[in-house]
């Protein structure tokens, strides 16, 4: 298996802009997760579905991101406009469902963004 | 008070020594727990699942403690690639159903020389 992917790995762009991160969990996997990691606050989540849908968003920062699941096997992650402190790496991650089974995350490589 | 909490270090120990690392959980109902390494510039990679009672891969041994809501990390005989930040993971149902994961900010491990 190829592993969660990721791209872009990484993506400079100017304040404004519009930034799109894009992910495709492993095969299989109902749960998918993004993330955003800096130094001062850790692994924060931001999002993530079950079988496509959206359940919590609750951390999402504000309304410049946006997250979209289309299928089971792509989904996105926009920020528009961007800002510099965006500036951060964003991971995708993937599980199975499992009850109350110990069933982990995988998680790809991440894209390091850059706004300056 | 955070929802997963760790000490972030570093903790710098030469080789060979033995380190231990702890992680408190607010959520009592917490079912799953475990413990990641992230490298530098890498993504998390699962090191461990925590076990109600205990477990050990080699020189890792993992326990959980869910009277005081602790985990708790043991490295013995630590190596110079043992470097790296340790993350724990704790797996909270929602009340959607759904599930997800919590994670503290890390502990930065530095074995030395």
């Amino acid at each position: 298996d190829a592993g969660v992917i990721q791209s872009p790995r990484h993506e400079v762009t100017e304040m404004g802009q519009e930034v799109t991160l894009r992910c495709k969990p492993i095969s299989g996997h109902d749960y998918l997760f993004w993330y955003r990691q800096t130094m001062m606050r850790g692994l924060e989540l931001l999002i993530y579905f079950n079988n496509n849908v959206p359940i919590d968003d609750s951390g999402m920062p504000e309304d410049r991101f946006s997250a979209k699941m289309p299928n089971a096997s792509f989904s996105t992650l926009k920020i528009q406009p961007s800002e510099p402190r965006d500036s951060a790496v964003y991971f995708c991650a993937s599980s199975l469902a499992g009850g109350t089974s110990s069933y982990e995350q995988y998680f790809g490589p991440g894209t390091r963004l850059t706004v300056t | 008070r955070k929802e997963v909490e760790q000490d972030p270090g570093p903790f710098n120990v030469p080789e060979g020594a033995t380190v231990a690392f702890n992680c408190t959980y607010s959520n009592s109902a917490s079912q799953s727990f475990f413990w990641y390494r992230q490298d530098c510039r890498k993504e998390p990679k699962l090191l461990m699942s925590v076990y109600s009672s205990g477990n050990e891969d080699g020189r890792f041994t993992a326990q959980l403690n869910r009277a005081s809501q602790y985990i708790s990390l043991l490295i013995r005989d630590s190596k110079l690639s043992d470097s790296a930040t340790y993350l724990c993971a704790v797996k909270d149902f929602t009340t959607s159903g759904t599930y997800k994961y919590i994670f503290g900010t890390g502990t930065r491990l530095k074995v030395l020389a």
